[in-house]
């Protein structure tokens, strides 16, 4: 299946820091969207992105889709404490066909722990 | 805001029992998703199900699974028959529409095979 390779794996930063975190695959993508995922609960969306260039921003996230379709990263800028989770990229692959007319399921990247020290 | 839920959010079960997992989708949304996530590894995509049928499928997705919409709002991801490594969360998500593929999660449902 389609791989996305996230990084970094981890980060440990101190509040009020600015995170950078990317995914990039070897295959094109139609469809970029950001998570966060806190200990024991589902993803939450934060950001989506639908066309190559597109910059994308979210209060202090701010997420482009690469130009060429094969990357994405997310910036948080002035990170505070409730920023720690785990931030994952998902992506829709442009090779998937929608059969029977429905949309297809997401790839997700490994994630990125994003720790922040007082 | 209108959100998914999922019921139950702890499923202890024995190898070889069945479990039916529940799925209440946002209530406009017309494309449904099973992704399940074993503990410390990335979301793994399942099955989609449109207009009663289901769209797609990843090969994590054999013979021992199966998806039903048995009313108007429930979403349902059974598994016939447990095994250890079907121990895992289980995600329900919707979308609203194709070329809008913004997938919303539910909470989850922490699946233990013992």
């Amino acid at each position: 299946g389609q791989q996305l390779n996230q990084s970094p794996q981890s980060m440990f930063i101190q509040e009020g820091e600015d995170v950078s975190m990317n995914c990039t695959s070897s295959s094109i993508f139609n469809t970029w969207l950001w998570y966060k995922q806190d200990p024991g609960e589902g993803p939450v969306l934060l950001i989506a992105l639908y066309k190559a260039g597109e910059l994308t921003s979210n209060g202090r996230l701010t997420a482009q889709f690469g130009i060429t379709r094969k990357d994405s990263f997310l910036n948080i800028s002035a990170s505070i404490p409730s920023d720690v989770g785990i931030y994952f990229c998902a992506g829709q692959p442009e090779l998937l066909k929608y059969s029977g007319g429905g949309a297809d399921g997401l790839t997700f990247g490994k994630g990125t722990h994003l720790i922040i020290q007082p | 805001e209108p959100e998914v839920t999922q019921t139950p959010s702890h499923q202890v079960t024995q190898m070889g029992q069945e479990v039916i997992l529940r799925c209440v989708p946002i209530s406009n949304h017309l494309y449904f998703y099973w992704y399940r996530q074993i503990l410390g590894q990335k979301v793994e995509f399942l099955v989609s199900f449109y207009n009663n049928e289901i769209s797609e499928k990843s090969e994590i997705f054999d013979d021992q699974f199966s998806v039903e919409r048995p009313d108007g709002s429930n979403f349902t991801l059974k598994i016939r028959s447990t095994k250890l490594e079907d121990s895992a969360m289980y995600f329900c998500a919707s979308s609203e529409g194709l070329a809008i593929n913004e997938q919303f999660f539910g909470p989850g449902t922490r699946l233990t095979v013992l």
